[in-house]
């Protein structure tokens, strides 16, 4: 079983709402990510937290709020979505050695699955 | 040309034999090579991971890393219908801002029993 948690598991919405996914894990990692797949594409990167700042925003539109309240927790608000914007959206973490390095692998939650109608 | 390409398939396989899964790359300053496995609807899980160069085995996995060519491979021995996935490969550079995985397209394999 995978150690990153997202909730929910799908979600459905207006382009109106304001919705937030969340994202725990508790394996120590001091770096989170949040990606967006779309049906037969690879993952692409969307935000990366390390030791709780921001440190990468891949262009991504306003609409998307990435929060990070805690070296466990990853949120991700939602407002004034598109349709184009459904997909499926992954939590991941990996470890960080000295001065924030990376050190390799990521370990992916299940995925909150998002319709916009 | 993508930074990191692979086959998409479907790779349709008898159960039992060898699945040879492979990607190239074209940047070198990749140092970290990790394969994960995707059920549909699911997250992907990591199956594998490599620094560098050289092979890696895990039970009925193995992964290989040839630099000097810019190719991995992963290979599945006496495959299983559960083995049925889209395999992604994914690589980064050394001291990213965090690691940004650069990911192939996925190749999708079908064990038939």
């Amino acid at each position: 079983d995978t150690e990153v948690t997202q909730t929910p598991k799908h979600l459905v919405m207006g382009m109106t709402n304001k919705k937030s996914l969340k994202c725990e894990q508790h394996m120590g990692h001091r770096a989170m990510y949040w990606y967006k797949q779309k049906a037969k594409k690879p993952p692409e990167l969307m935000f990366v937290y390390s030791y709780e700042k921001l440190s990468i925003n891949e262009s991504v539109p306003s609409r998307f709020s990435p929060e990070c309240p805690n070296s466990s927790l990853l949120n991700l608000h939602l407002h004034a979505l598109q349709p184009e914007d459904s997909a499926l959206y992954l939590c991941a973490s990996s470890r960080t050695g000295l001065a924030g390095a990376n050190t390799g692998e990521l370990f992916f939650g299940e995925g909150s699955r998002l319709t916009v109608l | 040309q993508k930074e990191v390409e692979q086959d998409p398939g479907p790779l349709s396989v008898p159960e039992g034999a060898i699945v040879s899964l492979n990607c190239t790359y074209s940047n070198s300053a990749f140092q970290y090579f990790m394969w994960y496995r995707q059920y549909s609807r699911k997250g992907p899980e990591l199956l594998m991971y490599t620094y560098s160069s050289g092979n890696k085995e895990d039970g009925r996995f193995t992964a290989q890393v040839d630099k000097s060519s810019k190719y991995i491979s992963l290979f599945i021995r006496d495959s299983q219908p559960s083995d049925s996935a889209t395999y992604l490969c994914a690589m980064s550079a050394i001291k990213a801002a965090g690691n940004k995985l650069t990911f192939g397209g996925g190749t999708r394999v079908l064990v038939k029993p």
